[in-house]
């Protein structure tokens, strides 16, 4: 499997651009995780999906941030309008569902990241 | 109450020494999953390591090993015979069955293994 797929990998934008992020889970997994990661903030979690519908959304910043699971294989991220403190890298991640089931099953994989540039 | 604690922002390491990376966690859930992380300079989330709640043996991944003490709350990760490549940022992480299988990642520690 090529693993998590994350485009693009770079973006610079102008602040009040809409943004899209892009993701390909590894295929068969159910879980997907979207995640945020700053110096000032470490790795914040911002939603996750579970058979594509939104388990937990408390961690999206503002109603500027959206995210869709349309299908088992792709996501999206959009921020719409983009602010400069937005700036940071968006990882994603996938998963099996859980433990009990066991072992190497559990395992979160991440993406490469889309490190995201707010001019 | 943090669900993963790391308490050492930054750790020094001699090459081929082994190195101790602490980690403690919070939860009432008696099925969770305990996992290391590794990042690099060049970004990458890479994963090392993995201990389920009821596994009765600590788990090893080549020069990994995760000692895993339930009473404590405590899932260290031991990296022996260390090489400049391990430094890195390290992050531990929990997955609670109760929770939603949500993941919970401690603050890091950044690794550097010096020549």
């Amino acid at each position: 499997d090529a693993g998590v797929i994350q485009s693009p990998r770079h973006e610079v934008t102008e602040m009040g651009q809409e943004v899209t992020l892009r993701c390909k889970p590894i295929s068969g997994h159910d879980y997907l995780f979207w995640y945020r990661q700053t110096m000032m903030r470490g790795l914040e979690l911002l939603i996750y999906f579970n058979n594509n519908v939104p388990i937990d959304d408390s961690g999206m910043p503002e109603d500027r941030f959206s995210a869709k699971m349309p299908n088992a294989s792709f996501s999206t991220l959009k921020i719409q309008p983009s602010e400069p403190r937005d700036s940071a890298v968006y990882f994603c991640a996938s998963s099996l569902g859980l433990v009990g089931s066991g072992g190497d099953k559990n395992i979160q994989y991440f993406g490469a990241g889309t490190r995201l540039s707010v001019l | 109450a943090q669900k993963i604690t790391q308490t050492q922002p930054g750790m020094f390491v001699q090459e081929k020494e082994a190195v101790t990376l602490d980690c403690t966690y919070d939860t009432s859930d008696p099925s969770y999953g305990l996992f290391w992380y590794k990042q690099p300079s060049s970004g990458e989330m890479i994963f090392l390591i993995y201990q389920g709640s009821y596994d009765q043996q600590n788990a090893t991944e080549g020069r990994y090993s995760l000692n895993f003490q339930k009473a404590r709350k405590s899932a260290n990760l031991v990296i022996s015979a260390s090489q400049l490549g391990d430094s890195a940022m390290y992050f531990c992480a929990m997955r609670e069955r109760n929770t939603g299988n949500q993941f919970y990642f401690g603050t890091g520690t950044s690794l550097t293994v010096i020549p």
